[in-house]
C-alpha cells in the first residue's frame, strides 16, 4: 500500500459524459501527477501540482482539468467524454522537496479505471 | 527531446538473470528511477540512480552511466512473480519525469 487512494476505482460511464477522479497523496506530500495509461500503452503524463500551483502540463487534453485543493488531495476532470478517453488514470505523489522537482520518488495510488461505453 | 528507449519485450527462464536496458539524453540529466508495474496495476518504486555505479537491492540491481546516457536494470533468479513491465524514467530540470514506455517481460518455467 502506496499510501496514496483513488476514488472511484471504477467508473463506466457514457460518451458526452463528465467526471470527477479523486485522489489524496501520501501524508505529508505537496507534489500530485496524473498519469493516463490506455490498454496496454505507456504511462501519459497529464500534470502536476505542487502545493496547490500547476508545476507542469504534459499531453492533457483542453477537455480535461485538474486542481489541487488546501488540504492538498487533488481533482482530474473529464469532460465531453469520448471512447478513446478510456483508461486506468493514475494519481501519484511526492514529497515534492525543493519546489516539486522531480528528483524526489512518486509513489501511485491504485488507479481509476474509466470505461466510456 | 528528451526520448527514453528501452526494449519493448524480452523473456527470460526462471532462475536465470536477465538485464534490462534504458537509454536516454544526458543533457540535463538529474536522476533515473525504476518502476515495476503488473499488469492493471499501479507502478512501483524499485531505484534511483543519480551518481554512476551499480545499486544492488536484493535480487534486483540498477546501473547508471551518466556520460553515456544508460542505465539498465538486472534482475537475479527470476521468479514468475517478476512477470511484468519495467518503466525507466528520468528526471531532467523541469517538473515532469519523462517516461519510457516500459519492457514487457516474460518469465518462462
Amino acid at each position: 500500500d502506496s499510501g496514496v487512494t483513488q476514488t472511484p476505482k471504477h467508473l463506466i460511464t457514457a460518451t458526452g459524459q463528465r467526471v470527477t477522479l479523486r485522489c489524496s497523496p501520501r501524508s505529508g506530500d505537496l507534489s500530485v501527477y496524473w498519469y493516463q495509461q490506455s490498454l496496454d500503452q505507456g504511462l501519459q503524463f497529464l500534470i502536476h501540482y505542487y502545493n496547490g500551483e500547476e508545476r507542469a502540463k504534459g499531453n492533457i487534453l483542453e477537455r480535461f482539468s485538474a486542481q489541487q485543493f488546501p488540504d492538498l488531495h487533488s481533482e482530474l476532470n473529464l469532460s465531453s467524454l469520448e471512447l478513446g478517453d478510456s483508461a486506468l488514470y493514475f494519481c501519484a505523489s511526492s514529497v515534492g522537496a525543493s519546489g516539486g522537482r522531480t528528483t524526489d520518488t512518486q509513489y501511485f495510488g491504485p488507479g481509476t479505471r474509466l470505461t466510456v461505453l | 527531446g528528451q526520448n527514453i528507449d528501452q526494449p519493448t519485450e524480452m523473456t527470460a527462464t526462471e532462475g536465470a538473470i536477465v538485464q534490462i536496458n534504458c537509454t536516454y539524453q544526458t543533457s540535463g540529466f538529474n536522476g533515473l528511477f525504476w518502476y515495476q508495474q503488473h499488469a492493471g496495476e499501479a507502478p512501483t518504486f524499485l531505484s534511483y540512480n543519480v551518481l554512476d555505479g551499480l545499486e544492488e537491492k536484493g535480487r534486483f540491481s540498477s546501473f547508471l552511466s551518466r556520460s553515456k546516457g544508460y542505465s539498465y536494470l538486472l534482475l537475479k533468479e527470476l521468479q514468475m512473480k517478476d512477470s511484468a513491465s519495467y518503466l525507466c524514467a528520468v528526471s531532467y530540470s523541469n517538473y515532469q519525469l519523462i517516461w519510457g514506455a516500459g519492457t514487457k517481460l516474460i518469465i518462462k518455467p
